[in-house]
């Protein structure tokens, strides 16, 4: 079975300050993991991808296998990040199955 | 480029009665993706469907049906509908070579 859990519904932080969302994951084979994001009066948008290892508006995730995790990482978040964001896996070969985590609202604060 | 579309944005209906909701991929995508996303929780795969067809489902009865058409616009259907069904139903396309999902902003039925 495949499970996303975000351990923090709520995260709030200075502009300027690092900032850090968590993801865990479960998948029994070789999963890919995604950052979704929404903001305000926004639909749900890629953020990035593992497979790219880019930065993407100066956030960047690192795929460790060994600790079944994908935190998203900003180090100076700035207010315009203030957003929900959901972790997400995909296993399998059903192209549009993603499954989600409860997500993270990050405030930043001026 | 058009992006996805969905309709109606809101809707009522009363337990027991049956829904449409509709979607329109982006332009170029020939997959489509139903979600269910109850209040404070993240979005559940519903099922996909590629080339008029379903090809994967999540945990969902088989009250919750699907249609996908050749201009790969994409229909929701719910019958019997239960309290439980409340949420926000999101429709995303994509190509079925591709990573990412393009989302509609979500159909939000209420069932009282």
């Amino acid at each position: 079975a495949q499970r996303v859990t975000q351990p923090e519904k709520l995260l709030s932080v200075f502009k300027g300050a690092p900032v850090e969302l968590k993801c865990n994951y479960s998948y029994s084979g070789s999963p890919e993991l995604f950052w979704y994001v929404q903001y305000s009066r926004q639909r749900l948008q890629l953020l990035l991808r593992h497979i790219s290892r880019e930065s993407i508006k100066g956030f960047t995730a690192d795929l460790n296998k060994g600790e079944t995790s994908f935190h998203l990482k900003k180090p100076f978040a700035q207010e315009e990040d203030s957003a929900m964001y959901y972790c997400a896996l995909r296993g399998g070969t059903s192209y549009g199955k993603l499954t989600f985590g409860q997500g993270t609202i990050l405030t930043v604060h001026p | 480029e058009t992006g996805v579309t969905q309709s109606p944005t809101h809707l009522i209906k009363t337990r027991g009665q049956q829904v449409t909701l509709r979607c329109s991929s982006q332009s170029g995508h020939n997959t489509v993706s139903w979600y269910q996303q109850a209040l404070g929780q993240g979005p559940q795969f519903i099922f996909q469907y590629y080339r008029e067809e379903e090809n994967g489902r999540g945990n969902f009865p088989p009250r919750f049906s699907g249609l996908q058409f050749p201009n790969y616009s994409s229909e929701l259907n719910v019958n019997a509908l239960e309290l439980d069904d409340s949420a926000l139903y999101l429709c995303a396309s994509s190509h079925q070579t591709k990573l990412e999902l393009f989302f509609g902003e979500g159909s939000r039925l209420t069932v009282l």
